[in-house]
């Protein structure tokens, strides 16, 4: 069992079309991470999210933290193609003050003109 | 300021043989971190190393190792390769500190075929 859930697992949406991708736990975390990785490349940090029902936005993006630090989402707005790439949750593990990060398996996401 | 580098960017080996691949991070980041990412698995941690010494480790048999050197560049090394060893395999850098956890800075990965 995975310890982050993510879903779906890919989406293929018209430029324009708005979508959210979901990453879900059983399991409190103190943050969350998300990612973008582009084809070729690796992933590229887009925002951390760090108190309970925290709502952060990045331009067309928005990032929200679940009340109860368990889950979080991630919303874009009339997505446009260079929005394509695989979004990615992670958290941090931390064991004797060395942290690692421990990611979901992604959300795919298409963006076609 | 150049990102993180890895080398090679493609590899092609046949079972049973060995394979090291290299990671330059960041000027001034003195900890580099190893993540192994496949279709079926998704990204999984291998080892972290912070000035010289493994301070991470994550669940992958001891083929697997690392090392990392004093100007902070890190080696990876799988031996006895398996077809199951395909991969991106990618290394993140980051500032390091035994006190709080730092941004890590991914590099575009080696994709590694074992035929």
């Amino acid at each position: 069992t995975q310890l982050l859930e993510q879903s779906p697992q890919f989406l293929s949406i018209q430029e324009g079309e708005n979508l959210t991708v979901y990453c879900n736990s059983s399991s409190v975390f103190s943050s969350l991470q998300w990612y973008r990785q582009e084809p070729g490349e690796g992933p590229v940090l887009l925002v951390t999210v760090v108190t309970g029902g925290e709502v952060k936005k990045l331009k067309r993006l928005t990032f929200q933290f679940g009340d109860a630090r368990k889950d979080s989402s991630l919303h874009i707005t009339a997505a446009q193609p260079g929005d394509t790439g695989l979004y990615l949750c992670a958290v941090i593990m931390t064991t004797d003050s060395w942290g690692k990060l421990q990611f979901g398996a992604g959300t795919q996401v298409v963006v076609t003109p | 300021k150049a990102g993180v580098t890895q080398t090679p960017r493609y590899l092609i080996k046949t079972r049973g043989q060995q394979v090291t691949l290299s990671c330059s991070p960041i000027s001034g980041h003195r900890s580099v971190s190893w993540y192994q990412q496949t279709p079926g698995q998704g990204l999984q941690f291998l080892f972290e190393y912070f000035s010289e010494t493994q301070r991470n480790k994550g669940n992958f048999p001891g083929r697997f190792s690392g090392r990392q050197f004093s100007n902070s560049r890190s080696e990876m090394n799988v031996s006895t390769l398996e077809l199951g060893d395909s991969a991106l395999y990618l290394c993140a850098s980051s500032l390091g500190s035994s006190s709080s956890y730092n941004e890590q800075f991914f590099g575009p990965g080696t994709r590694l075929t074992v035929l």
